[in-house]
């Protein structure tokens, strides 16, 4: 079974630019969770989907947004980038929310 | 909402000797704390988790065990080998809700030959 697939897997941009990344979750997870992993502040949770709804939210700006499509395949949108917007973003699926989540290989996101 | 404290933040161990990573939970309604690996450049990887109802879980050279009444649960790796260099995040959840994970800072261990 194909695993947890980010794309892309670098990206560099501007301040102020907006990105959009994408995860495609293993087959079948209907859960698709995102966190932000940077030096300083570990891993932190921005947000979960299921079945097309966003079920749970960390503690972010309105910046970041994301959605999830009919086949489970999830984005997330960053507006208005900001130079501490520069991390590694981590999508994560499991079956229904409640189980061992797996990771994809992340996009690294650089911000000048 | 659930604030998860690890320590230390750096570990050096002599080859064959035995790690402990140790986190602490703040959110009583925890009940399922995941043990990832992530080795440099590469993705999370799940090594070993506890639920709520067990004080202690064994996989060959990993344990976890847990005190629910103390809030705390600890990574314990015997007979450390080279590539267990990496950095480990202990996590708590309360899986009675949907995926919220709090994860700790990690612990970047480093296994010295």
């Amino acid at each position: 079974k194909a695993g947890v697939t980010q794309t892309p897997r670098y990206l560099i941009k501007t301040r102020g630019q907006q990105v959009t990344l994408s995860c495609s979750p293993i087959s079948g997870h209907r859960s698709v969770s995102w966190y932000q992993q940077t030096p300083g502040q570990g891993l932190q949770f921005l947000f979960e989907y299921f079945s097309e709804t966003q079920r749970n939210k960390g503690n972010f700006p309105g910046r970041f947004s994301g959605r999830q499509f009919s086949n489970s395949r999830s984005e997330m949108n960053v507006s208005t980038l900001e130079l501490g917007d520069s991390a590694l973003y981590l999508c994560a699926s499991s079956l229904a929310g409640k189980e061992t989540q797996y990771f994809g290989p992340g996009t690294r996101l650089l911000v000048l | 909402g659930e604030n998860v404290e690890q320590h230390p933040s750096t570990l050096s161990v002599q080859e064959g000797d035995s790690a402990v990573i140790k986190c602490t939970y703040s959110d009583s309604a925890s009940n399922y704390f995941p043990w990832y690996k992530q080795e440099l450049g590469k993705r999370p990887q799940l090594i070993i988790d506890i639920r709520s109802n067990v004080g202690e879980k064994k996989d060959q050279r990993i344990a976890v065990t847990l005190n629910k009444t103390a809030k705390h649960f600890s990574l314990h790796i015997t007979e450390t080998q080279p590539e267990d260099s990496a950095v480990y995040f202990c996590a708590a959840e309360n899986s009675g809700g949907y995926q919220k994970v709090t994860f700790g800072i990690g612990t970047k261990l480093q296994v010295i030959p």
